[in-house]
């Protein structure tokens, strides 16, 4: 079973407006982390966001917001007033301990390409 | 300025060679990590080190070796056994305590 569920392979949104970036996760773990990383077409990896699973608000970063339903295992990213620039692929990862317990490792999903039109 | 450098950019061998990827971070991290990215597989993970002289295998680990001699170095050796190693391949490191990554600008294998 796949870790880290993107079910959006491609998102198109209008300059300005708003676009929720969809993300599930499985963990058994309950002490995780939640991210989503920007990557453009140059191939740099952005950080963006973070959530653990302990907190108890939604994390915001400017314009990024994570809307995190525990229950549901869902982490959400949503993008207000999109920009152009903001064309690019976006990826959801987790954070959980590995079977040995004792280290960290982090998991991808598959990722969403975001097409911003003018 | 702190950060991960990987080298080289881009790379192209012939079947049936080692090749080998450098990732060197000063940002004094801990912890380690290589990914392979695919069109449309997202980011997989190969390796990880948590601590000097120490690392684990990650999800697609066959064909490759790696090392952690030095806590700043963290080199990929993509081997002759790698049915298909053309890729992207990126560094990154994280602190223990936040696990946020910190990526390099990544290798491009292209393999002949």
């Amino acid at each position: 079973a796949q870790k880290i569920t993107q079910t959006q392979p491609g998102m198109f949104v209008q300059e300005k407006e708003a676009v929720t970036l969809d993300c599930t996760y499985d963990t058994s773990d309950p002490s995780y982390g939640l991210f989503w990383y920007k990557q453009p077409s140059s191939g740099e990896m952005i950080f963006l966001i973070y959530q653990g699973s302990y907190d108890q608000q939604n994390a915001t970063e400017g314009r990024y917001s994570l809307n995190f339903q525990k229950a549901r295992k869902s982490a959400n990213l949503v993008i207000s007033a999109s920009q152009l620039g903001d064309s690019a692929m976006y990826f959801c990862a987790m954070r959980e301990l590995d079977s040995g317990g004792s280290n960290y490792k982090l998991t991808f999903g598959k990722g969403t390409l975001l097409t911003v039109n003018p | 300025d702190g950060g991960i450098t990987q080298s080289p950019k881009y790379l192209f061998r012939k079947e049936g060679q080692n090749v080998t990827l450098s990732c060197e971070q000063n940002l004094n991290h801990d912890a380690m990590y290589w990914y392979r990215q695919d069109p449309g597989q997202g980011l997989r993970l190969i390796y990880y080190s948590q601590i000097v002289n120490d690392f684990q295998k990650g999800d697609i680990a066959e064909g490759y070796s790696v090392s952690r001699e030095k806590k700043e170095s963290f080199p990929l050796t993509v081997t002759s056994a790698q049915k298909n190693p053309t890729a992207f391949y990126l560094c990154a490191s994280s602190i223990q305590v936040t696990g946020e990554l910190f990526f390099g600008e990544g290798s491009r294998l292209t393999v002949l």
